[in-house]
């Protein structure tokens, strides 16, 4: 099983800011198939990114994906009030298709 | 417009058995690969089964096994998950998901309860 770390576990941030998602996996993750969610309390995760760095429909372009083998990363470029939210990477590339534990971005 | 919506949650004894639905429209269901994704109160996202488009192939976390059985119908475009020997831990609000590959979109969950 790949096991899937992601740092760090609470981001505090202004909106403006850059903020930058680590993503660590325990082994290589097949064909970068890994992608990127965010949770807002009370819904349903929504599909940030997919396939290590293409965008969702509908997601705008200051989130960005990337990285490759074992180490990923997602980026905001400049936050958003909405933006506030946990984010999870996933590997899909091998059963079972793990999870990361989540990123907290709060308002700093 | 993508929908996923599940039903079927709710109280059920240690032990016992609960089937869950996910009716899906506004897109091709019997071409998309289908998960279940649970999220216990106050935690992370855990994967949970994933089946392929014609119900061939199907794969289970390790905490599952022997326990839950994915399935669907696509002449009704539905997604199931049988569960049984349900235990507390089992707790958590089920989502259905397309995969992410095929835009990755998620129903709303049903809260399955495991509580005596």
């Amino acid at each position: 099983e790949i096991v899937l770390t992601q740092s760090p576990g609470t981001l505090s941030l202004s909106p403006g800011e850059r903020a930058t998602l680590s993503c660590r996996a325990s082994q290589s993750v097949s064909s970068g198939f890994l992608a990127w969610y965010q949770q807002k309390p009370g819904q349903a995760p929504r599909l940030l990114i997919y396939d290590t760095s293409s965008r969702a429909t509908g997601i705008p372009d200051r989130f960005s994906g990337s990285g490759s083998g074992t180490d990923f990363t997602l980026t905001i470029s400049r936050l958003e009030p909405e933006d506030f939210a946990v984010y999870y990477c996933q590997q899909y590339g091998n059963s079972p298709y793990t999870f990361g534990q989540g990123t907290k971005l709060e308002i700093k | 417009e993508v929908q996923l919506v599940e039903s079927g949650g709710g109280l059920v004894q240690p032990g016992g058995s609960l089937r869950l639905s996910c009716a899906a429209s506004g897109f091709t269901f019997k071409s998309s690969w289908m998960h279940w994704v649970r999220q216990a109160p106050g935690k992370g996202l855990v994967w949970v089964s994933r089946i392929n488009n014609d119900g061939s192939s199907t794969t289970y976390a390790d905490f599952v096994k022997g326990r839950f059985t994915i399935s669907r119908d696509n002449a009704n475009n539905t997604l199931y998950l049988q569960m049984s020997s349900l235990r507390a831990e089992d707790t958590a609000v089920y989502y259905c998901t397309r995969s992410p590959r095929e835009g990755g979109y998620w129903g709303q969950g049903t809260l399955v309860t495991v509580s005596s």
